[in-house]
């Protein structure tokens, strides 16, 4: 079966940077995606990876190791309105992108 | 600004009653477009593909009847709850790919059967 992996909960200090890991297994790899989603709002679009390494977009980093099926987002100089549901997906060799359950991500002053 | 836009954003109907949700590509063209649901705390499950000019694909356990898609154009596609019922009440999102790497998605509806 397919399955994405990533935290339930986490909890960061506003200023901090934390990471949000995601690991998968699916049949077929076409990228993986990163979404921000904000309570009773659609998931907004942050970051895609296809190749491996580091890709950097501002105060926000996403990382893949293919053949670890391995990816994190990293979230610097945190600020409150980052608190949200943060959303890893796949798409897998049919072009469907297969969600993860999502984590939320909670900032304290 | 949006690239995809979804009315209504929120829904109050009777039970029984029909509510048509529309999903609009706004700066590009779709030939396909998805339809998701969330539930509360849940992450978002696809429930079929609208495909311009031609049937939708529906998920397994989704049942077609009930929630009809139209795509009729390359930047418009509809999904109609029909005969709704409680159950059906949730967060409806659509979304649309972009230049193949970018899905974006409407403001979602939210959907309250009474």
């Amino acid at each position: 079966g397919q399955n994405i992996d990533q935290p339930t909960e986490m909890t960061a200090t506003e200023g901090a940077i934390v990471q949000i890991n995601c690991t998968y297994q699916t049949s077929g790899f076409n990228g993986l995606f990163w979404y921000q989603q904000h309570a009773g709002e659609a998931p907004t679009f942050l970051s895609y990876n296809v190749l491996d390494g580091l890709e950097e977009k501002g105060r926000f980093s996403s990382f893949l190791s293919r053949s670890k099926g391995y990816s994190y987002l990293l979230l610097k100089e945190l600020q409150m309105k980052d608190s949200a549901s943060y959303l890893c997906a796949v798409r897998d060799s049919n072009y469907q992108l297969i969600w993860g359950a999502g984590t939320k991500l909670i900032i304290k002053p | 600004g949006a690239v995809v836009s979804q009315h209504p954003s929120r829904v109050i109907c009777k039970s029984g009653t029909s509510v048509k949700i529309e999903c609009r590509s706004l700066d590009f063209q779709a030939t396909t477009m998805f339809w998701y649901r969330q539930f509360p705390k849940k992450s978002l499950m696809l429930m079929a593909t609208s495909n311009e000019g031609s049937k939708a694909t529906y998920e397994q356990g989704v049942e077609k009847d009930k929630f009809l898609i139209n795509h009729a154009s390359l930047t418009l596609s509809t999904l109609t709850v029909t005969s709704a019922h409680p159950e059906d009440s949730s967060f409806y999102i659509c979304s649309a790919w972009r230049m193949n790497t970018e899905a974006f998605f409407g403001q979602g509806t939210r959907l309250t059967v009474v």
